[in-house]
């Protein structure tokens, strides 16, 4: 039990398709994050939200949507995805960002 | 921007051998550092981190790791490694706190018998 809840945790989709990735947290911490994970490339940080606020977006193509309802929660939500959006996208959370995050399991997205 | 180097993409070590898992980063400033371990299917989890003060950090599971600034350096070390350490390692690099984690590409560490 990781205190991070990712779901799902595999998902196939084609590149018309519309979903939506789940983070939760259970560790009462108010900072949230987005990370992508491709074979061969370092760790990605995609989003960072802090007191469901977002405090930081690197440049991540619009095709990517995240919402934070409220702190224990983080959503990704994937429309007309492409091919190389196929990776591993974890979650993390955080006491602040100055604080050690801690990550979730991760979803395994596939785009066909 | 800062970056992360970690020259090894794969090592392999035998069962109670010492361990060092190799870090560059670059940096003007002084920067924070990290080390994380994940295993198959899992996320990442903090084994250490540098601020400041000592540049010999103690982590979890027995780890420690040097900072050595004119080597621009943060190698990570275990004296005996156990079967249960086999993992992708991760040395990253924040110039302020987490939301600026810059990652390095990782090093699979293979524990042989």
């Amino acid at each position: 039990e990781t205190g991070v809840t990712q779901t799902p945790r595999h998902l196939v989709m084609g590149m018309t398709n519309k979903k939506s990735l789940k983070c939760e947290q259970h560790l009462g911490h108010n900072a949230m994050y987005w990370y992508k994970q491709s074979a061969k490339k370092p760790l990605e940080l995609m989003f960072v939200y802090s007191l469901e606020e977002r405090v930081e977006n690197n440049s991540v193509p619009s095709r990517f949507s995240p919402e934070c309802p409220n702190s224990s929660h983080l959503f990704l939500h994937l429309h007309t995805l492409q091919p190389e959006d196929s990776a591993l996208y974890l979650c993390a959370s955080s006491q602040g960002t100055d604080q050690p995050q801690h990550f979730g399991d991760g979803t395994r997205l596939s785009i066909l | 921007a800062q970056s992360v180097t970690q020259p090894d993409i794969h090592i392999t070590v035998s069962e109670g051998a010492s361990l060092e898992l190799r870090c560059n980063y670059s940096y003007g400033a002084t920067p924070y550092l990290f080390w994380y371990v994940q295993s198959p299917g899992q996320g990442l989890q903090l084994l250490l981190k540098y601020f400041s003060g000592d540049t010999l950090v103690q982590g979890i599971k027995g780890f420690e790791a040097e900072f050595k600034r004119s080597q621009s350096s943060f190698n990570l070390r275990k004296p005996s490694v156990h079967w249960s350490d086999a993992a992708e390692y991760f040395c990253a690099v924040a110039t302020s706190g987490y939301s600026t984690l810059t990652f390095g590409k990782g090093t699979m560490l293979l524990v042989s018998p």
